[in-house]
């Protein structure tokens, strides 16, 4: 069975600091997707990435960036120089060939100024 | 377009009562999911839809829940009688054939 695990419940952070969000995951799929969402304090989820099981590309956008290893069914999630609007939950989500996303308990953030 | 539209954005009801949430899925999407979310199990999915055929519903709680598609453009989530316990934030989503969910703004119920 799939599983998603972030290990981080809670991290504090000050404002410019970096932060990783940690993301293990388990499956026997050989096709599936990985994603990260943010909830902020207003309650909707928002999209941030999708990445496919058969490209180990790392991806930049902006302050975040993410690095996929399957070695280690790791998928991590990086904001350089973050900021107070940056405090949010973060999740991360498993989508295999049931079509469903299994997500992660999720790891809320706090940036504070 | 608009996104996933959910109805109501709040709801406030008393234990035993009927509820019913409302969704209305991206046009032109296949999949239709209803998520719950608490503090104490985090996002979970109750029942997912493919062209307004259900799937999957292992989620779902007990026959106190049940879910309906009538159509491609609408979905509802009834919970009768309602609990104190089914307090929560229920989210819809809706995926075309690709991967992806676009999640609606979500629906908290409390029930008293």
């Amino acid at each position: 069975a799939q599983k998603v695990t972030q290990a981080q419940t809670e991290i504090s952070v000050v404002e410019k600091e970096d932060v990783t969000l940690d993301c293990v995951y388990e499956t026997r799929d050989t096709t599936y997707y990985l994603f990260w969402y943010k909830q902020p304090p207003s309650g909707e989820l928002v999209f941030l990435i999708r990445r496919n099981s058969f490209d180990e590309q790392n991806e930049i956008s902006g302050r975040y960036s993410w690095n996929f290893q399957k070695s280690t069914s790791s998928f991590n999630f990086t904001i350089t120089a973050s900021q107070v609007v940056d405090s949010a939950v973060y999740f991360c989500a498993f989508g295999g060939s049931q079509g469903n996303l299994i997500f992660g308990k999720g790891t809320k953030l706090s940036v504070k100024p | 377009d608009a996104g996933v539209i959910q109805s109501p954005r709040h709801e406030v009801t008393e234990m035993g009562q009927e509820v019913t949430l409302r969704c209305k899925p991206i046009s032109g999407h296949d999949y239709l999911f209803w998520y719950r979310q608490t503090m104490m199990r985090g996002l979970e999915l109750l029942i997912y839809f493919n062209n307004n055929v259900p799937i999957d519903d292992s989620g779902m709680p007990e026959d106190r829940f049940s879910a309906k598609m009538p159509n491609a453009s609408f979905s509802t989530l009834k919970i009768q009688p309602s609990e104190p316990r089914d307090s929560a934030v229920y989210f819809c989503a809706s995926q075309p054939r690709g991967p992806e969910e676009f999640f609606g703004p979500g629906t908290r119920l409390t029930v008293l």
